[in-house]
């Protein structure tokens, strides 16, 4: 998928742990987006960040849901006291912001809380 | 949030057939995307259509941006048995800008007998 990396590919919580996900962009891309996606269902935005900013938080839950994209870094998914609600796939995808509409996806990260 | 109609939800098809499936959407995108996504992993880009009346093919895919920028068409050609997985229509309501997150449809799952 182009480039795009992201880890864990799989991720097992218990209910009330922390999930880290991380999403480094295809190089020279400096504008990332995280996706959720549940079973037979599209792809839902969640958030739309640039380096050190975020830009578009509105489709992230307001509550045990963060994301940043630091200077040096990959861009972390941060979801807190994980509830079985919470188990999908998260993707992420980069630009290289020109053409924002050509997102690249990676291969995601299927959350599984217990 | 925006919504976006994708038909069928699924289609069972004999190698060599063509294929079609659309998207509507009750607003007016200035982009439309279509992808491709295969188990456990991201979708794929395969076709970005910028103009409202645009055709633009990719292989044996062909898809359509319609004149009233509420829907697209993908087409496929003689379908082989690699074309199988699900697709993904996606519409960007702005285009190059910072706000440019992107809605996707529900999914067309191909089959594609031998």
């Amino acid at each position: 998928n182009a480039g795009v990396m992201q880890n864990p590919r799989h991720l097992v919580r218990r209910r009330g742990q922390e999930a880290r996900l991380r999403c480094s962009p295809m190089k020279g891309h400096s504008h990332v987006y995280w996706y959720r996606q549940l079973p037979e269902e599209g792809l839902k935005f969640m958030v739309y960040l640039q380096k050190e900013n975020i830009i578009d938080e509105s489709g992230m839950p307001k509550e045990r849901f963060s994301a940043e994209f630091p200077k040096e870094g990959p861009s972390i998914l941060r979801i807190q006291q994980v509830v079985r609600g919470d188990s999908a796939a998260y993707f992420c995808a980069s630009s290289p912001g020109e053409t924002n509409e050509k997102l690249f996806f990676g291969s995601g990260t299927q959350l599984s809380v217990l | 949030g925006q919504q976006l109609n994708q038909s069928p939800q699924s289609m069972f098809i004999q190698e060599g057939e063509d294929v079609s499936m659309n998207c509507t959407s009750s607003s007016i995108f200035n982009t439309w995307l279509w992808y491709k996504q295969e188990p456990g992993e991201g979708p794929v880009l395969l076709i970005a259509l910028y103009k409202a009346g645009e055709l633009t093919s990719n292989g044996r895919l062909t898809a359509q941006f319609g004149i009233t920028r509420k829907d697209s068409f993908l087409n496929i050609s003689a379908s082989i048995p690699s074309d199988v997985g699900i697709y993904f229509c996606a519409g960007q309501l702005t285009r190059g800008s910072t706000l440019g997150r992107l809605y996707f449809g529900r999914g067309t799952q191909l089959t594609v007998w031998p």
